[in-house]
């Protein structure tokens, strides 16, 4: 079966760096993304990874290997506002998403 | 603004009624989707249709129907609403395949 596999919650503190990691198992690949969803909002793009190697994006990058079927999202310089819950979701052979359950990011004063 | 449009925004609905979740739109993409998402859960694929006039089932798309008459509009039909059916509804499309999937503020169902 497929599985995208990521951590349920995670806690972090302003100013810091927190990373998010996803390990998936699918039936082909042809890409993954990351998304984030504040509550009760719907999800938004942040990042897409097909080749391996790190993508940077201002105060967000997306880490990707194949051969180890894993992913990170890193997010530098925390801010209040980056709360939210990350999801990963993995394109699969038929070019459908597969998607994580997401990983809530609880961010501390 | 150019984006996707979900009605109604919220619902509560009795178990056995019919009901039509819309989606509407403006970007012009050739691909739109229909996922359900619950607690602990990842988004579920319901329906998918990749351009006008096809479209295909996902996941889950027992008791859920959809319809693609034109490249803007893509409603999801409970025909007969159970419990289990109770979900945040989202709608999304994309550009084309490896393209990033944009999404409505989606459609919260619950059925009694």
């Amino acid at each position: 079966g497929q599985n995208i596999d990521q951590p349920t919650e995670m806690t972090a503190t302003e100013g810091a760096i927190v990373q998010i990691n996803c390990t998936y198992q699918t039936s082909g690949f042809n890409g993954l993304f990351w998304y984030q969803q504040h509550a009760g909002e719907a999800p938004t793009f942040l990042s897409y990874n097909v080749l391996d190697g790190l993508e940077e994006k201002g105060r967000f990058s997306s880490f990707l290997s194949r051969s180890k079927g894993y992913s990170y999202l890193l997010l530098k310089e925390l801010q209040m506002k980056d709360s939210a819950s990350y999801l990963c979701a993995v394109m699969d052979s038929n070019y459908q998403l597969i998607w994580g359950a997401g990983t809530k990011l609880i961010i501390k004063p | 603004i150019a984006g996707i449009t979900q009605a109604p925004t919220s619902q509560i609905l009795a178990a056995g009624r019919r009901m039509t979740l819309r989606c509407t739109q403006d970007m012009r993409h050739n691909a739109m989707y229909w996922y359900r998402q619950d607690l602990g859960l990842g988004l579920r694929l319901i329906h998918y249709s990749n351009t006008a006039g096809t479209t295909g089932k996902g996941e889950v798309p027992d008791g859920y129907s959809v319809s693609r008459a034109n490249t803007d509009d893509f409603p999801l039909t409970l025909a007969s609403a159970v419990p289990s059916q109770t979900s945040v509804y989202f709608c999304a499309s994309s550009d084309g395949d490896n393209q990033p999937q944009h999404f409505g503020d989606g459609t919260r169902l619950s059925i009694l």
